[in-house]
């Protein structure tokens, strides 16, 4: 298996433009979450999906902030307006439904810079 | 709620030296425990887990853990570490019930000294 994918690994965009992040987990997984990361707050977990379901959106920031799963193979989470706070490193991982005690696989990341 | 504290931010050793990384949780039971680590540019990779048995667990790369209850630890340990271990690393608490999410510490920073 490929892993996570996350596209594109890097993004730089001027505040007020929509970003789209990309994410597909790894095949028979059936977690799905969405990470922040940055110097100041660390990891910060922002929305989890079972099943393609949202579980869990209690740490997306705010309502610029939205995610979608519309199918196993695929998740978007998308910002709009962009603001320069928004500048973090966004991760995606999955885990298996049963075997979640082997922990996430998370993809490599993707980059964002709103300047 | 479920927590977890890496005391140290930053720790520096010289190659070859042995290396202990901290990490504390709190949690009302017997939780499930992870150590990632993030090279430079990269995703967390999986390291070692514990959630039963024998409480010092062996992982990739020549690391291994222990977890002591009375302490409410999880430190991780390296006889000798090697340049390429200069990386982030977290830990990481889950329940064993319930909720799947993962509760990470902010990370320990290594840097590995020629």
């Amino acid at each position: 298996d490929a892993g996570v994918i996350q596209s594109p690994r890097h993004e730089v965009t001027e505040m007020g433009q929509e970003v789209t992040l990309r994410c597909k987990p790894i095949s028979g997984h059936d977690y799905l979450f969405w990470y922040r990361q940055t110097m100041m707050r660390g990891l910060e977990l922002l929305i989890y999906f079972n099943n393609n379901v949202p579980i869990d959106d209690s740490g997306m920031p705010e309502d610029r902030f939205s995610a979608k799963m519309p199918n196993a193979s695929f998740s978007t989470l998308k910002i709009q307006p962009s603001e320069p706070r928004d500048s973090a490193v966004y991760f995606c991982a999955s885990s298996k439904d049963l075997d979640r005690t082997y922990g996430y696989t998370f993809g490599s990341g993707t980059r964002l810079t709103v300047v | 709620a479920q927590s977890v504290t890496q005391p140290d931010i930053h720790i520096t050793v010289s190659e070859g030296a042995s290396l202990e990384l901290r990490c504390n949780y709190s949690y009302g039971a017997t939780p499930y425990l992870f150590w990632y680590v993030q090279s430079p540019g990269q995703g967390l990779q999986l390291l070692l887990k514990y959630f039963s048995g024998d409480t010092l667990v062996q992982g990739i790369k020549g690391f291994e853990a222990e977890f002591k209850r009375s302490q409410s630890s999880f430190n991780l340990r390296k006889p000798s570490v090697h340049w390429s271990d200069a990386a982030e690393y977290f830990c990481a608490v889950g329940p064993q019930g319930g909720s799947e999410k993962l509760v990470f510490g902010k990370g320990t920073k290594l840097t590995v000294n020629p």
